[in-house]
């Protein structure tokens, strides 16, 4: 089983609809999460932290279910902007040392 | 602009060649990271550098990849003896703080190199 798990896609929605993605972690351990966005041939930019309480960020909002052991990504009102691919990052305790992993990324595609 | 830069954008190489990357951290940034990132992957993690101390290269996939950051500022991919599967998009990061469980990392373009 891998470390993040994401579902692929991609998810293909109209435009001002509600879409939400799961990453699901196995590491119990796990200290920190986030979510980044790729666009085609660009480079990863984070978009948003996931903190336990949860948070929000416009039509955005990230939620961590530690119990289960997975965060989500809601995006509301969909723009077509909002086509991309979403990453989520897990950064877990090692030893003394932390790691980064990423998953393979979610694909979102914005339709008219 | 004050970002991550990373040259070569672009690197194609013959099988056996040896290429070197090279990524200029924002400045001031004491965390520097080398991700390798396949088609329709994430990024995988390859190694870390806090100020010119490397800290874990767990993630160097052989003895071919070589990293260094020797004054703790820009740092340097060396992969040699390239090999066809090593055709990747390599990434920089860098953080302004030690690898902390809340620190942004702000990715550069990344190099593409292909391996004939």
């Amino acid at each position: 089983r891998k470390e993040v798990e994401q579902d692929p896609g991609p998810f293909n929605v109209p435009e001002g609809a509600t879409v939400a993605f799961n990453c699901t972690y196995s590491n119990s351990a796990s200290q920190s999460f986030f979510w980044y966005r790729q666009d085609c041939r660009k480079e990863p930019k984070l978009l948003m932290s996931v903190y336990s309480s949860g948070n929000e960020d416009g039509r955005f909002t990230a939620q961590l279910n530690r119990a289960s052991q997975y965060i989500s990504l809601l995006i509301r009102d969909s723009k077509l902007s909002d086509s991309a691919t979403y990453l989520c990052v897990v950064i877990s305790l090692i030893s003394t040392a932390s790691k980064l992993t990423f998953g393979t990324g979610t694909r979102l595609q914005v339709t008219l | 602009g004050a970002g991550v830069s990373q040259s070569p954008r672009y690197k194609v190489a013959k099988r056996g060649q040896d290429v070197a990357l090279r990524c200029d951290p924002i400045s001031g940034h004491v965390s520097l990271f080398w991700y390798q990132q396949a088609l329709g992957q994430g990024p995988e993690f390859l190694t870390y550098f806090q100020n010119e101390a490397q800290l874990d290269k767990s993630g160097l996939p052989s003895d071919r990849f070589f990293a260094e950051r020797p004054e703790g500022s820009v740092s340097t991919l060396k992969i040699q003896r390239t090999q066809q599967e090593d055709s990747a998009v390599y990434l920089c990061a860098s953080s302004l703080e030690r690898i902390g469980f809340r620190e942004t990392q702000y990715f550069g373009p990344g190099t593409r190199l292909l391996v004939l």
